[in-house]
């Protein structure tokens, strides 16, 4: 079993609808990563959380320490936000220098 | 401000060759993680350099070696290539190892 479990692999989605992507986590974390990979390979970090809740724009991270749980929510989805999110945990202790990444959510919007 | 930039973009080698990527840091960021991402799979941490010094090291062999330079550029070399070894390879700079990462536009591999 992965260190990092995303769900669902792959979402359809009609623009402006509500979406949620998922990751559980079985490790020790001292911070949880979002991230956005788009064709050819670019990513960039959305949200870095440790704790709560954070929102930027249409984007929303949750994190549930005590449950190994996270949600990224996209409202008012729009066909740019076609991409792929990973989720990606920071160990904690003598392995806080490393991030282990799910293999990822593909996100298709149409319009 | 410069962002994290890496070379060459795209490679093809023949298994057995060695390989040279190239990482150029963002500006004032003195750590660099190097990553392998195979097709549909999520990047795997290969190692981190901290202000020229090997700051961790993930489940990689030997032949994965690294170098970080003053300037906080930074090497990956890959000896002995294996068919396996086909992959995007990323690299990504930060403050410091607890910090945002910046990612590169990934070097794609290709071992024939």
């Amino acid at each position: 079993k992965n260190e990092v479990e995303q769900s669902p692999q792959n979402l359809t989605a009609q623009e402006g609808e509500f979406i949620t992507i998922n990751c559980s986590y079985s490790v020790g974390i001292s911070a949880l990563h979002w991230l956005q990979q788009h064709p050819g390979g670019g990513i960039v970090s959305l949200f870095m959380l440790s704790s709560g809740k954070k929102k930027h724009g249409r984007l929303i991270a949750t994190i549930n320490i005590q449950e190994k749980h996270s949600s990224l929510h996209i409202t008012a989805s729009h066909p740019r936000d076609s991409a792929v999110y990973i989720c990606a945990v920071r160990g904690s202790g003598g392995s806080n220098y490393k991030l282990t990444f799910g293999k990822g959510t593909l996100l298709t919007v149409n319009p | 401000e410069t962002g994290v930039t890496q070379s060459p973009t795209h490679l093809i080698k023949t298994r057995g060759q060695q390989v040279t990527l190239r990482c150029s840091s963002q500006s004032g960021h003195n750590t660099v993680s190097w990553y392998q991402q195979a097709l549909g799979q999520g990047p795997q941490f290969i190692f981190q350099y901290y202000r020229e010094e090997e700051n961790g090291r993930g489940n990689f062999p030997p032949r994965f070696s690294g170098l970080q330079f003053p300037n906080y550029s930074s090497e990956l070399n890959v000896n002995a290539l294996e068919l396996d070894d086909s992959a995007l390879y990323l690299c990504a700079s930060s403050l410091s190892s607890l910090e945002t990462q910046y990612f590169g536009p990934g070097t794609r591999l290709l071992v024939l």
